[in-house]
């Protein structure tokens, strides 16, 4: 059975940094892209970012350019999201996204939940 | 960056009856079009992709319709577990990948 699981939310201060954790079981995580997606609280979804299976290509949202980073160890079935310079806005829920064929977002993640705020 | 737009934002049904919930695009997204549902404290579950394809294990009563910018969920017949919030999902034109605001469909 697919599972994603998301670890490393908590409560953060402006302009502090957090790593995201996204671990992925039941299916060959190395031909799979992997998406961020996350949620603000009350809101809808908003697209953060894409690692390609082997790691060589990474888009972003404009939202968090030149401040999050994606990356993946095949290794360890793992994709992180550093998230550096955090603002209030980047509070919500961040749900982590296998990449099915045809390009489908086919699986999620139950989410983490990041919290900025002084 | 193709703007998915959702219609209505809430639409109120009784059990049984027919949903149709809509989804326009600012540009031609062909057939790359999903649906979620989403449900409160879970994360969104896909029900149709390219348009018109169920996920495996989605019941026959949800149905997608619609190709380029034009597209539609309908739900034939309510039941209990189907009040949620549903969104539309453009995997077309990338980056970004941009969803709809979602459709509250509420009893």
């Amino acid at each position: 059975q697919v599972h994603l699981v998301e670890s490393g939310g908590g409560v953060v201060q402006p302009g502090r940094s957090l790593r995201l954790s996204c671990a992925a079981s039941g299916f060959t995580f190395s031909n799979y892209g992997i998406h961020w997606v996350r949620q603000s609280p009350g809101k809808g979804l908003e697209w953060v970012a894409v690692i390609s299976n082997d790691g060589n290509n990474k888009y972003y949202a404009d939202s968090v350019k030149g401040r999050f980073t994606i990356s993946r160890d095949n290794s360890k079935n793992t994709v992180y999201l550093q998230m550096n310079s955090l603002r209030a806005e980047d509070t919500a829920v961040y749900y982590c996204v296998r990449e099915g064929s045809g390009r489908v977002f086919d699986c999620w993640g139950q989410g983490t939940l990041v919290t900025v705020s002084s | 960056e193709t703007v998915m737009t959702q219609s209505p934002a809430t639409l109120s049904v009784s059990p049984g009856e027919r949903a149709t919930l809509s989804c326009r695009a600012s540009q031609s997204v062909r057939s790359n079009l999903a649906w979620y549902q989403q449900k409160p404290g879970q994360a969104p579950r896909l029900l149709i992709y390219g348009a018109s394809t169920r996920a495996t294990g989605i019941p026959a009563r949800f149905s997608g319709s619609g190709s380029e910018t034009e597209f539609t969920l309908t739900i034939s017949s309510l039941q209990s577990e189907d009040f949620a919030v549903y969104y539309c999902h453009q995997y077309n034109n990338w980056p970004p990948w941009t969803f709809g605001q979602g459709t509250k469909v509420e009893i």
